[in-house]
């Protein structure tokens, strides 16, 4: 079963903009980790928040993580078209299976 | 390439026929998964194998599945009977034990049931 669910399904924006997902989880967690998906491709880790830490930047990648509402948003600033993907967030709890929600397809307009 | 392989890529099959899926995880890796993703949806847990111990197997998954991992080093995963349900990506991930690490995926075997 999906623990998280990402929030829009779909987004489309230009590029240069800013884009956002959101991901929300139901359980508690160690921590939650999002994942990139380009078409038919494996999956890429993208960045990892512990569930002790509320923010993390990494290049144009922002997440934020909210324990006490259970969700989490990625933020990617100055998009480019090779940014457009599927973005999934995983939640882990003890250390042992990343459960995957639904994802965001994210398509960036030249 | 020091990074996760599967094998096939790709497979097309006919219902009903067995087909056998392989993963080379990065060597040093003790923990392997298997996930299980169709169109439009993410990545759904199978199953997962600390060294040659296999740790947790989905409910979801049927007796029609079973996986292995000889040795704790490469991992191969086996659909008996298949039907037409089962086409979907299957995803093989692997990463270090302990709390905090990032997995690593292969790129997939795409299997097609006909």
């Amino acid at each position: 079963s999906q623990q998280g669910e990402e929030d829009p399904q779909a987004l489309s924006i230009q590029e240069g903009e800013n884009a956002t997902m959101n991901c929300s989880y139901k359980t508690s967690i160690n921590n939650l980790q999002w994942y990139r998906q380009n078409s038919g491709r494996g999956l890429v880790h993208l960045i990892l928040i512990r569930s002790n830490e509320r923010e993390k930047h990494s290049g144009r990648l922002r997440v934020t993580l909210d324990t006490s509402k259970k969700s989490s948003s990625l933020l990617i600033t100055a998009s480019r078209a090779a940014d457009t993907a599927s973005y999934f967030c995983a939640t882990e709890r003890g250390a042992q299976k990343l459960v995957f929600g639904q994802g965001t397809r994210l398509t960036i307009n030249p | 390439d020091t990074g996760v392989s599967q094998d096939p890529r790709h497979k097309i099959t006919k219902r009903g026929q067995n087909v056998t899926f392989r993963c080379d995880p990065i060597s040093e890796h003790n923990r392997l998964y298997w996930y299980r993703q169709t169109l439009g949806q993410g990545p759904e847990f199978l199953t997962y194998f600390q060294n040659e111990a296999q740790l947790e197997k989905s409910r979801l998954l049927s007796d029609r599945f079973s996986a292995e991992r000889p040795k704790g080093s490469f991992s191969t995963l086996e659909i008996q009977r298949t039907e037409q349900g089962d086409s979907a990506m299957y995803l093989c991930a692997s990463r270090w034990t302990g709390r905090d690490t990032e997995a690593f995926f292969g790129q997939g075997t795409r299997l097609t049931v006909v």
